[in-house]
Parts: C-alpha cells; sequence; structure tokens
C-alpha cells in the first residue's frame, strides 16, 4: 500500500455519462496530480493541486475538472465522456524533499 | 518546455543478462530525475531518484546516475531477473521552487522489459 487511495479501481460507463474519480493523498502530502495514460499518449499530466488550490494545468480537456477539498482529498470529474477517455487516471501525491507516490489508479471503460 | 526521451522497446533479456535503458532529457536548471517501474496490472512504483548532478540513485540492484554534462540518466542493473519484467519509466521535475512542492513530473514513453528464464 503506498498510502494513496485511489477510488474506484475499475468504472465502465457510456458515452456522454459524467464519472468522478476520487483521490485521498498521503498523509502529510499537500500537493496531489492527475495524470491519464493510455496507449497512444502515454503518461500525461493533467493537473495539480496544492494545498487546495490549483498550481498548474497540462493537457486537462475543457470536460474535465478537478478540486481538492480542504481534508486535502482529490476528485476528478469527466463529463460528456468519449470512447477516447478510456484510460488507466492516476493520481500521486508529493511532499517537497521527498518525492511523489502513486496510486494504483483507476481504469475507465468508456462504451 | 521540459521532456524525457527513453530508448525505444520493448527490450527482451535472457536471465542474468545485463540491462541498460537509456534516457535522456531537455530541462532548464537542475531538475530532479527518477526511474519509475510498473508491474502489470499495478501502479507506478518509485524506484530510485537522484536530485543533483553526479548523484547515483539505486535500489534493487538498479542504478543510474545523474549525468548533466549529457543530460541523461541511463538506468543499469548487472544481472536481471525474470521478476524485473515490467514497463520503466525515466521522468524529471523541475528545479524545486520555493521549497514548497515538486512540479509535475515528466514521464518518457516507458520501455517494456521481458526477461527469460
Amino acid at each position: 500500500d503506498s498510502g494513496v487511495t485511489q477510488t474506484p479501481k475499475h468504472l465502465i460507463t457510456a458515452t456522454g455519462q459524467r464519472v468522478t474519480l476520487r483521490c485521498s493523498p498521503r498523509s502529510g502530502d499537500l500537493s496531489v496530480y492527475w495524470y491519464q495514460q493510455s496507449l497512444d499518449q502515454g503518461l500525461q499530466f493533467l493537473i495539480q493541486y496544492y494545498n487546495g488550490e490549483e498550481r498548474a494545468k497540462g493537457n486537462i480537456l475543457e470536460r474535465f475538472s478537478a478540486q481538492q477539498f480542504p481534508d486535502l482529498h482529490s476528485e476528478l470529474n469527466l463529463s460528456s465522456l468519449e470512447l477516447g477517455d478510456s484510460a488507466l487516471y492516476f493520481c500521486a501525491s508529493s511532499v517537497a524533499g521527498d518525492g511523489y507516490t502513486f496510486g494504483s489508479g483507476t481504469r475507465l471503460t468508456v462504451v | 518546455g521540459d521532456s524525457v526521451t527513453q530508448m525505444e522497446g520493448p527490450v527482451t533479456l535472457s536471465e542474468e543478462a545485463f540491462l541498460t535503458i537509456n534516457c535522456t532529457y531537455t530541462a532548464t536548471g537542475y531538475p530532479s530525475l527518477f526511474w519509475y517501474v510498473q508491474y502489470p496490472g499495478e501502479g507506478l512504483q518509485l524506484l530510485l531518484k537522484a536530485t543533483k548532478a553526479d548523484d547515483k540513485g539505486s535500489n534493487k540492484g538498479f542504478e543510474a546516475t545523474y549525468r548533466k554534462e549529457t543530460t541523461s540518466f541511463h538506468l543499469e542493473k548487472g544481472s536481471v531477473q525474470v521478476s524485473d519484467s515490467a514497463v520503466y519509466f525515466c521522468a524529471l521535475s523541475p528545479a524545486e521552487a520555493g521549497g514548497t512542492s515538486y512540479g509535475k513530473l515528466t514521464f518518457g514513453q516507458g520501455t517494456i522489459l521481458t526477461v527469460h528464464p
């Protein structure tokens, strides 16, 4: 157990739907990062939050949004889902000087 | 922007063979460098890291040296095992800013390693 918890582990949904992925960071970590892993794009950075505030944005679609709550857990919301959104979504957390710890991911399948 | 380039895979080796996976990077300043490993069906695990030039990261028999002059961080292992079969990712994070947190990790495309008995 890495200490970063992601739920659910698997998600199957239809095109056009909306889903929410959840991440609880390691205790004491203030930063949360979201990544998308797909066969054709590899590991793509989506967005980073630090202590509740958006810190950096990567290749995140407008249909996707995220937030970090006062208890530091984070949610990634994916809407108007398309087949191409099927991927593994990873969350990672970090604290300065200690590196990044990844969760086990959520596998999203859009049918 | 920052980028990481890994050697093309897949790499197939026999048990006890020597492993090298090349990694070069483009970044400003002095980024931190990482190797992550992903076993089938699992998330990414930190294998080793180096935070400044000439540092050597090591773990589980794997080693990589931060070479600023060649902007490289090649992964090596002297004798691979079947259990090392996985996907290996080289990654960097920008030079620490303000001491509050690392910036985002930029990953290479990953190298699939298969080790046969």
